[in-house]
């Protein structure tokens, strides 16, 4: 168990809707990093957080955004939901910046867009 | 544009006998690079790492050897067993700002006992 938890485990929504993920990670750990796993692909990286602050952005458009509160718990949120947004969303924390620090993952949040 | 290439989507191994994971990669600012096990239902776990300086890094039954010349590297498992059975993703990084994991898609690994 790596002390990382997700809500919800799973989620249904339709075309056009807008989603919150949530993220719980290990107390300490101020980088937060979002992830989407598309089926039979790899974790490709969202956006990571550190210390409340957006530090670093991968290919997504700007309706995927994100917080991350003083409590070590992040949110991500996507507007306008596309039916390829259909994945696996996991969050990863660790306890620093660098990519050299061990990072521990939740177990996802299945999104299902229909 | 992938730029971290697990190409064999799956493998399957006899318990006891060696597993060889591999992984290439294209872009030559990566100088640091991670396996990860992922079990159903469960996030990705960190394995094993190796940086660009080495070629070679060993903890207990995994191994990855690095060549850099070739951008290519590669998890051993000896001996393979049963609970080794899950997917592995190879992830790329640099160091730098805003550093971020590059993975590949990638391989289901299948131990038979």
């Amino acid at each position: 168990e790596t002390g990382v938890t997700q809500s919800p485990t799973h989620l249904i929504k339709t075309r056009g809707q807008q989603v919150t993920l949530r993220c719980s990670s290990q107390s300490g750990h101020n980088t937060v990093s979002w992830y989407q796993q598309a089926l039979g692909q790899g974790p490709q990286f969202i956006f990571q957080y550190y210390r409340e602050e957006e530090n670093g952005r991968g290919n997504f458009p700007p309706r995927f955004s994100g917080l991350q509160f003083p409590n070590y718990s992040s949110e991500l949120n996507v507007n306008a939901l596309e039916l390829d947004d259909s994945a696996l969303y996991l969050c990863a924390s660790r306890v620093g910046l660098a990519i050299r620090d061990e990072q521990y993952f939740g177990p996802g949040t299945r999104l299902t867009v229909t | 544009d992938q730029q971290v290439k697990q190409n064999s989507p799956s493998l399957s191994v006899q318990e006891g006998r060696i597993s060889i994971l591999n992984c290439d990669y294209t872009n030559s600012m990566f100088d640091y690079f991670l396996w990860y096990k992922k079990y159903p239902a469960e996030g990705p776990t960190f394995l094993i790492s190796i940086s660009s300086i080495k070629d070679k890094n060993e903890d207990g039954r995994f191994t990855v050897f690095l060549n850099k010349s070739a951008k290519h590297l590669s998890l051993h498992i000896v001996p393979s067993q049963p609970g080794d059975s899950a997917v592995y993703f190879c992830a790329a990084s640099y160091t730098g700002a805003n550093s971020k994991l590059t993975f590949g898609k990638g391989i289901t690994l299948s131990v038979r006992p």
